[in-house]
């Protein structure tokens, strides 16, 4: 079964509005990382945390870390048109170094 | 600029004719990953190489294997293509493995096509 599991599975926003996704996990993991997918493209890594790490920021990114809960929240402030992509949480598990499982992703829409 | 480079891009096969997909890359990583995707899903890893070392997931079919003959490239083999294995397959790269962690860079993907 994944790992990461995500929500909502689609997000449609208007550009300048924020959007905010969820990851949850089910183990014990060494890093979260998010990473950003256009339509028929590979996927492009965004931002890395690790588990002793509970928020970062990268641009107009910030994402959150709560391993109590085994949750991430990806948030994206003032979206623009070219946000527009499928958004994909991945985990790597403390007994699986250098593998990662990915979540079903979010496919966000923002719209001018 | 350094890259993960797949060709081809798109890949139309019969059902049963084998078919190989490679990955090519210039950032010197030590891992290589191969992912298939199918529409509207998570990456799913099919296996990867740390430097030589090949590690298969539990779940990929015998049908798929993968060879890395140098650093740079490695091979996604497909012996016997079924209907079910028409998907997106991601390669992808990684420095290394440690406490540090390393994000992965993907290639564009190759779409195969199932016929």
């Amino acid at each position: 079964s994944q790992q990461g599991e995500e929500d909502p599975q689609a997000l449609s926003i208007q550009e300048g509005e924020n959007a905010t996704m969820n990851c949850s996990y089910k183990t014990s993991i060494n890093n979260l990382q998010w990473y950003r997918q256009n339509s028929g493209r590979g996927l492009v890594h965004l931002i890395l945390i690790r588990s002793n790490e509970r928020e970062k920021h990268s641009g107009r990114l910030r994402v959150t870390l709560d391993t109590s809960k085994k949750s991430s929240s990806l948030l994206i402030t003032a979206s623009r048109a070219a946000d527009t992509a499928s958004y994909f949480c991945a985990t790597e598990s403390t007994d699986s170094w250098g593998k990662f499982q990915f979540g079903a992703g979010t496919q966000v829409v923002v719209t001018p | 600029d350094a890259m993960v480079i797949q060709n081809p891009r798109y890949q139309v096969t019969q059902f049963g004719k084998p078919v190989t997909l490679s990955c090519s890359q210039t950032l010197n990583h030590n891992v290589m990953y191969w992912y298939q995707q199918k529409s509207s899903q998570a990456p799913k890893l099919l296996f990867h190489y740390y430097d030589k070392d090949f590690n298969n997931e539990a779940d990929t079919p015998d049908n798929f294997q993968s060879r890395r003959p140098n650093t740079s490239f490695c091979f996604l083999d497909i012996r016997s293509p079924g209907l079910g294995d028409a998907a997106m397959y991601l390669c992808a790269t990684s420095r290394d493995y440690s406490a540090s962690a390393y994000e992965q860079y993907f290639g564009p993907g190759t779409r195969l096509t199932v016929t």
